[in-house]
């Protein structure tokens, strides 16, 4: 069964500090995997996308890194901000057909003042 | 600019009374998508379409109708709905390049669905 599983569910953290979000699938094919951020309300926004061949894809404070082998993600957060509080939703596309979007249950971030 | 445009926002509605959720997108998309979003599961795929006139399920297409007639637009219809239903629904939209290629969500607002 195609399953995306993220972990921690939930984190709090201080403002400032470094956190990693991590993000297992079983999806197979494998055609993408890509990183959201979700805000209370809101659409998710992409953060990042990785096919298979690409290991580390960087946007600004946010580094997500691909081990297609294991199977595994995770999107690591650099000096934290306030802002950064939000869910962090890993999603795979790919299964039977190709352009099945599986998503993670996500992970709901809090940054502390 | 940009973007995906889920109508209505905000709506109540009793069991069994039929409903439309329009999605439409100005990026001239291959790919639309709408997901429901429930406390604890993260979202959900209901139905895609890849170009106009091709559609399939998601991962929970009961109670759920779509239709792409036009490139631009992808309703979503709920002809019978109950209250397990009851979601915050969200569209999508993104190119599609080539069999296996990297393709990037743009998401509508969502839209905020009660029924009684």
């Amino acid at each position: 069964k195609n399953q995306v599983e993220q972990s921690p569910q939930s984190l709090i953290i201080l403002e400032g500090k470094n956190c990693t979000l991590q993000c297992n699938y079983t999806v197979s094919p494998f055609s993408n995997l890509r990183w959201y951020k979700q805000d209370t309300g809101r659409g998710p926004v992409s953060l990042t996308i990785m096919t298979f061949s690409e290991n580390t894809k960087s946007n600004g404070r946010y580094t997500a890194t691909l081990d297609a082998d294991t199977k595994q993600s995770s999107l690591h957060i650099t000096a934290s901000q306030l802002s950064d509080s939000a869910s962090y939703i890993c999603v795979v596309s790919g299964g039977t057909g190709g352009f099945k979007t599986i998503f993670g249950a996500g992970t709901r971030l809090f940054v502390k003042a | 600019e940009a973007q995906v445009t889920q109508n209505p926002r905000y709506l109540i509605t009793v069991t069994g009374k039929k409903l439309t959720v329009t999605c439409s997108q100005n990026m001239n998309h291959e790919y639309m998508s709408w997901y429901r979003q429930d406390p604890g599961l993260g979202l959900r795929q209901i139905y895609y379409s890849m170009n106009v006139e091709v559609t399939d399920k998601g991962d929970v297409p009961e109670g759920y109708k779509v239709s792409r007639k036009e490139k631009r637009n992808f309703p979503l219809i709920l002809e019978s709905p109950s209250p397990n239903q009851t979601s915050l629904y969200f569209c999508a939209s993104s190119f599609v390049q080539g069999d296996r290629g990297a393709n990037v969500l743009t998401f509508g607002a969502g839209s905020r669905l009660t029924v009684l």
